[in-house]
C-alpha cells in the first residue's frame, strides 16, 4: 500500500509569504491530486498531476515522479487561503485513492 | 451539472439506531466511494464501487453497507450506530483512471453518534 507522507503538519504564516506544502509518497503512481479543504467545509480538487507542473491563479503544484514527492506553492499568501491542504494519490489505472493526513495552513493578516 | 449531492450535512443519532447518508452524482461517473475522516489521519475507505451492482469493502467496513442500484446513487446505511462511527463522512465521485483520474467530494456528513 502506497504511504502518503505530508510536510509541515501545521503551518502558520503571514499575509503575504511565499508558503511550499510538501508530499512524499511511496510507490510509484498514476496521478496527485491536491485538494483543499476549508473548516467545517467540503473538499475540493485544487490539481491533478502525472507530471511537469500546473498553475492556477496564485497556486503553483510540481510533481516529481523520479524522487516521488510533489509541492504545493502558494504565492502572496491571503487569510482566505487558510484551510487544510490534503495530497492523495492513485495508482496504476485505478480509481483508488490514498490520502495523506492533510496540512492546516493558517495565514495571518 | 450538480455535481456530487450528498445529505444530511449534519446528524445525531442515539446508539443503536440506524441511518442511511444519501450520495448521487450527475456526472456519469462508474466509480463512486465513501470515506470518513477522523481528526489526525487521513481519509479512510469505507466502501466503494466501480459501477452499478457492484460494490466492495475499502480499508474500514465494518458496522456500514452499501448498495449500487444505479449509476447515479450510492448510499451508505450504518446499521447500529456506535460511538466510534463519530466522524466526517464524505462521498466521492471518480471519472476513469489513470492518468485522467480526478476525484469530486460531496460536502461532507457530520455525524454524532450519542
Amino acid at each position: 500500500k502506497n504511504e502518503v507522507e505530508q510536510s509541515p503538519q501545521n503551518l502558520t504564516a503571514q499575509e503575504g509569504e511565499f508558503i511550499t506544502i510538501n508530499c512524499s509518497y511511496s510507490v510509484g503512481i498514476s496521478a496527485l491530486h491536491w485538494l483543499q479543504q476549508h473548516p467545517g467545509g467540503g473538499i475540493v480538487s485544487l490539481f491533478m498531476l502525472s507530471s511537469g507542473k500546473k498553475k492556477h491563479g496564485r497556486l503553483i503544484a510540481t510533481i516529481n515522479i523520479q524522487e516521488k514527492h510533489s509541492s504545493l506553492h502558494i504565492t502572496a499568501s491571503h487569510p482566505r487561503d487558510s484551510a487544510v491542504y490534503i495530497c492523495a494519490v492513485s495508482e496504476g489505472g485505478s480509481e483508488k485513492l490514498v490520502f495523506g493526513k492533510g496540512m492546516k495552513l493558517t495565514v495571518n493578516p | 451539472n450538480a455535481g456530487v449531492t450528498q445529505t444530511p450535512k449534519f446528524q445525531v443519532l442515539k446508539t443503536g439506531q440506524s441511518m442511511t447518508l444519501q450520495c448521487a452524482q450527475d456526472m456519469n461517473h462508474e466509480y463512486m466511494s465513501w470515506y470518513r475522516q477522523d481528526p489526525g489521519m487521513g481519509l479512510r475507505l469505507i466502501h466503494y464501487s466501480v459501477g452499478a451492482g457492484i460494490t466492495d469493502q475499502g480499508e474500514v467496513p465494518n458496522g456500514y453497507n452499501v448498495s449500487r442500484s444505479t449509476t447515479e446513487d450510492f448510499p451508505l446505511r450504518l446499521l447500529s450506530a456506535a460511538p466510534s462511527q463519530t466522524s466526517v463522512y464524505f462521498c466521492a465521485s471518480t471519472n476513469r483512471g489513470g492518468v485522467n483520474t480526478e476525484a469530486f467530494f460531496g460536502q461532507g456528513t457530520r455525524l454524532t453518534v450519542v
